[in-house]
Formats: structure tokens, C-alpha cells, sequence
């Protein structure tokens, strides 16, 4: 039962450099999202894809971009990270993007950028 | 604007002790509202989730929570503790966010502690 798989498990970025965050789901759900959990903050929506070929901003998406490569596949770049970008980065899917579906969550990234 | 708050940051309770975990909300309409709990280096999983109906919900693991619409809570209950229920807790509202998709709000979390 893999859910919500998420690759790497930890990174360590210099200021300016990119990298891709991996994220594959085996549910066939429809929909999925990535946030970030920062202390004292819960967790925040940067962006989501409805449904394969669609992506779409959420609450704080600067500085990110992502792919929804097909219907398994969501990825997040970081384009040129900054160390407001350190957090934890979790990739969550559901069957839909309704409101009250049940998001399944992977067991998230660990990204520190010096 | 929609919010949570949960007020505790830091909870302890000895092992067998009864356990509420606060959380209140702000939303213009009924809202949706779930409680997750994300174990040390995992993801979150979905404790129990309310949208109408009967206003004290059953969850997994033993846990409960009451909707009380006149005071804007959804505070989370277990009668006995046990120490694998040590772990981070977050209440949520889903809502529809202006741009028309599905929002998840999450409180800033309560993070239990069980003392043996």
C-alpha cells in the first residue's frame, strides 16, 4: 500500500540553486496538492492540479512552479531557492477536488536552504 | 477570511488520562471540518472529518469530536490516552477559496505529548 509516495526525503539547497521535489500517487485519484508546514503555521496551499493537464495557484505559490506530468505525477520546482523556502513540503492527493474530500498525504520532504 | 485556531501549542498527559484538544473556527457558511494527525516524520492522516448531521462525530483510534455550532468549535476527545497517540494535531475547514477550488485551512497545530 504505497498512497502518496515523495522523493527526496530530505535536501540540503545553497541560496540560488534549484531542484525538482517528486511526488507519485497510486490511488487513481484525480487530484493533488503541495503544501508546506512551517512552525506555528499549519500547513499552507503553494499550488494544485484539479485534475491531469490542470494546475492551478493556492495560497502561496511564489517562487514555485509545478507539472503535472500525468495522472500519477506532481512535481514542484524550486527555481532558485531561498532560505524562506526551508520547510517541510508535503504532496497530498484526493479523488476530487471537492470540498471535504479526504486528502492522503505523503510523509514529506525535509528541504533546508542555506 | 476563514481561520482555525487551536489555542494549545503544547499539551501533556499522563498515559490512561482523558484528553480534549481545542480547536475553533471562523467560516461564513457550515463548514466542513476534519482533524488530522501527523505522527513523527509522517504525513498527515485523517482522524475524522464532520458536514452535517449528528453534531458528535467518531473517529479513528478511538478518538471523537463535537461540533458546537453557537460557540465555533470542533474540539477533539479521547476518553483514555495511550502513548502511541503522542503526535502533532490539526484541526481544518474546508472551504471554497475565492479562486473556486477546494481549500483545506489549517490551525497551527497542537502538538501531544503522553507521559507514561
Amino acid at each position: 500500500n504505497a498512497g502518496v509516495t515523495q522523493t527526496p526525503k530530505f535536501q540540503v539547497l545553497k541560496t540560488g540553486q534549484s531542484m525538482t521535489l517528486q511526488c507519485a500517487q497510486d490511488m487513481n485519484h484525480n487530484s493533488m496538492y503541495w503544501y508546506r508546514q512551517d512552525p506555528g503555521m499549519g500547513l499552507r496551499l503553494i499550488y494544485y492540479s484539479a485534475s491531469e493537464g490542470t494546475t492551478d495557484k493556492g495560497e502561496v505559490p511564489n517562487g514555485y512552479n509545478v507539472s503535472r506530468l500525468n495522472k500519477r505525477e506532481f512535481s514542484l520546482r524550486l527555481e532558485s531557492a531561498a532560505p524562506s523556502q526551508t520547510s517541510v513540503y508535503f504532496c497530498a492527493s484526493s479523488e476530487a477536488d471537492r470540498v471535504g474530500e479526504k486528502l492522503f498525504f505523503g510523509s514529506g520532504t525535509q528541504l533546508s536552504v542555506l | 477570511a476563514q481561520s482555525v485556531t487551536q489555542p494549545d501549542i503544547h499539551i501533556t498527559v499522563s498515559e490512561g488520562a482523558s484528553l480534549e484538544l481545542r480547536c475553533n473556527y471562523s467560516y461564513g457558511a457550515t463548514p466542513y471540518l476534519f482533524w488530522y494527525v501527523q505522527s513523527p516524520g509522517q504525513g498527515l492522516q485523517l482522524l475524522l472529518k464532520y458536514f452535517s448531521g449528528d453534531t458528535l462525530v467518531q473517529g479513528i483510534k478511538g478518538f471523537e469530536a463535537e461540533f458546537k455550532r453557537s460557540q465555533s468549535s470542533f474540539n477533539l476527545r479521547k476518553p483514555s490516552v495511550h502513548w502511541s497517540d503522542a503526535a502533532e494535531y490539526f484541526c481544518a475547514v474546508g472551504a471554497l477559496f475565492s479562486g473556486g477550488y477546494n481549500k483545506l485551512i489549517f490551525g497551527a497545530g497542537t502538538r501531544l505529548a503522553v507521559h507514561p
